[in-house]
């Protein structure tokens, strides 16, 4: 099956500070969503992305379909921004169900 | 709210009781699915519904009995628990076709 690897697994910063989240995927996808699972477990979607980049505030990302990886990028963090990002692929042969990578849990200090 | 609401929030209980999950959406969405996160594990999908038809079963004990009456509602219900159940379920409803994900809140569930 496909595999989605996500780096780093864990990312300390200072608020204020910039991050970039990456996604890996073994194979080609239709779907692609950045999600964050806030400390009380709530998963919310950021970005649908299966290609292109997309702004939402202080948030982006950026999916090249083509070379099977997409980056999400936080700017000027807070420490809301804290918690796990997720990022879920689904594959081109649909079977309606996602795949989700493991994470990057991120804590920003104040 | 995301869209899908999910009850109890938090939930324990005896490995001898029974209990029921609840969750609900109200987007349209035709298909449902159950997930569920242990402690530093991946989300594993557990459940999916189509048009309320399991479509998916991803070799989960019988403890576990998923139950869909309508493209709305969807019940998980469990019975003689063991401790290394306890985790956080999760709910989520997509519409076929059209991608995209909408999760619920979760149930965090305690096994004792």
């Amino acid at each position: 099956g496909i595999q989605v690897e996500q780096s780093p697994p864990d990312l300390i910063l200072q608020e204020g500070a910039n991050s970039t989240l990456r996604c890996n995927f073994s194979d080609s996808v239709n779907n692609l969503q950045w999600f964050h699972q806030n400390p009380w477990g709530q998963l919310i979607n950021l970005f649908y992305i299966p290609s292109g980049t997309k702004q939402n505030g202080r948030l982006s990302a950026t999916t090249v379909a083509t070379e099977r990886y997409s980056l999400l990028y936080i700017s000027s963090s807070q420490t809301t921004d804290s918690g796990v990002y997720f990022c879920a692929v689904e594959r081109r042969n649909r079977d309606d169900k996602i795949i989700f990578g493991k994470g990057t849990r991120l804590h920003i200090l104040p | 709210e995301t869209g899908v609401t999910q009850t109890p929030r938090h939930l324990v209980m005896g490995m001898t009781n029974k209990k029921s999950l609840k969750c609900e959406q109200h987007l349209g969405h035709n298909a449902m699915y159950w997930y569920k996160q242990s402690a530093k594990k991946p989300l594993e999908l557990m459940f999916v519904y189509n048009f309320k038809e399991q479509t998916e079963n991803n070799s989960v004990p019988s403890r576990f009995s998923p139950e869909c009456p309508n493209s709305s509602h969807l019940f998980l219900h469990l019975h003689t628990l063991q401790p290394e159940d306890s985790a956080l379920y999760l709910c989520a409803s997509s519409l076929t076709g059209i991608y995209g994900y909408t999760f619920g809140s979760g149930t965090r569930l305690t096994v004792v």
